[in-house]
């Protein structure tokens, strides 16, 4: 069975300074792992995705994310917020070759101004 | 390209009381999914089709809930009776045989 654990249910930072989201993931077998951001009233968009490919996934709106194996982690990064990225953000999993995901309990991102 | 609909966008009912919630996925997509988001959780997976065939229900609760896709396109979720327990946001999401699932806006539903 697969799972996610983020650290961190709120997360503030300031317009211009790093977002990091942390996502630890465990896993039966090799996992894919996932990010969305839900605006709110909105439904999920998918940021990045890592299929087993290169272990660092770029994704849109300049977020990227670093798969390390021995860390079990998949942490999600922007080097410089803007307002925009206010949002909550969900690390989700699954298993290769099963599109069903499992989603963390998310983490919620303010930016102060 | 048009996204996934969902309707209602908001329902209140009182407990015991009967809820559908309808969806309609990107064209083409074949396989479809609902989701139960409860307040400060992320989404729990309650069933998936392909066309019109039930992949996994596992964690559906059956004996209140019910999901059709006829003819491998709409999609309904049904709850009979409502318990207070089951205030969420429903989605419904699609896909294309991939791993990118497209979410709709959702369906918050209040049971007081």
């Amino acid at each position: 069975a697969q799972s996610v654990t983020q650290l961190g249910s709120h997360v503030s930072v300031s317009e211009g300074a790093l977002v990091l989201l942390r996502c630890n993931y465990s896993s039966s077998v090799p996992p894919y792992l996932f990010w969305y951001v839900q605006y709110p009233n909105q439904g999920l968009q998918l940021l990045l995705k890592y299929t087993s490919a290169a272990t660092l996934v770029k994704g849109i709106n300049g977020f990227e994310a670093e798969f390390k194996k021995s860390e079990t982690s998949f942490h999600l990064t922007k080097p410089s917020a803007h307002m925009s990225d206010a949002a909550e953000y969900f690390c989700a999993v699954s298993a290769p070759n099963d599109y069903k995901l499992s989603f963390g309990a998310g983490t919620t991102v303010t930016v102060r101004a | 390209e048009a996204g996934v609909a969902q309707s209602p966008r908001y329902k209140i009912i009182e407990k015991r009381q009967s809820v559908a919630f309808w969806c309609n996925p990107i064209s083409g997509h074949a396989t479809l999914y609902w989701y139960q988001q409860i307040l400060g959780q992320g989404p729990k997976l309650l069933i998936q089709f392909q066309n019109n065939g039930v992949v996994d229900d596992s964690q559906l609760p059956k004996d209140r809930f019910s999901a059709e896709r006829l003819k491998g396109v709409d999609s309904t979720l049904k709850i009979q009776p409502a318990k207070l327990e089951d205030s969420a946001v429903y989605l419904c999401a699609s896909s294309l045989s991939s791993y990118e699932q497209y979410f709709g806006p959702g369906t918050r539903l209040t049971v007081t």
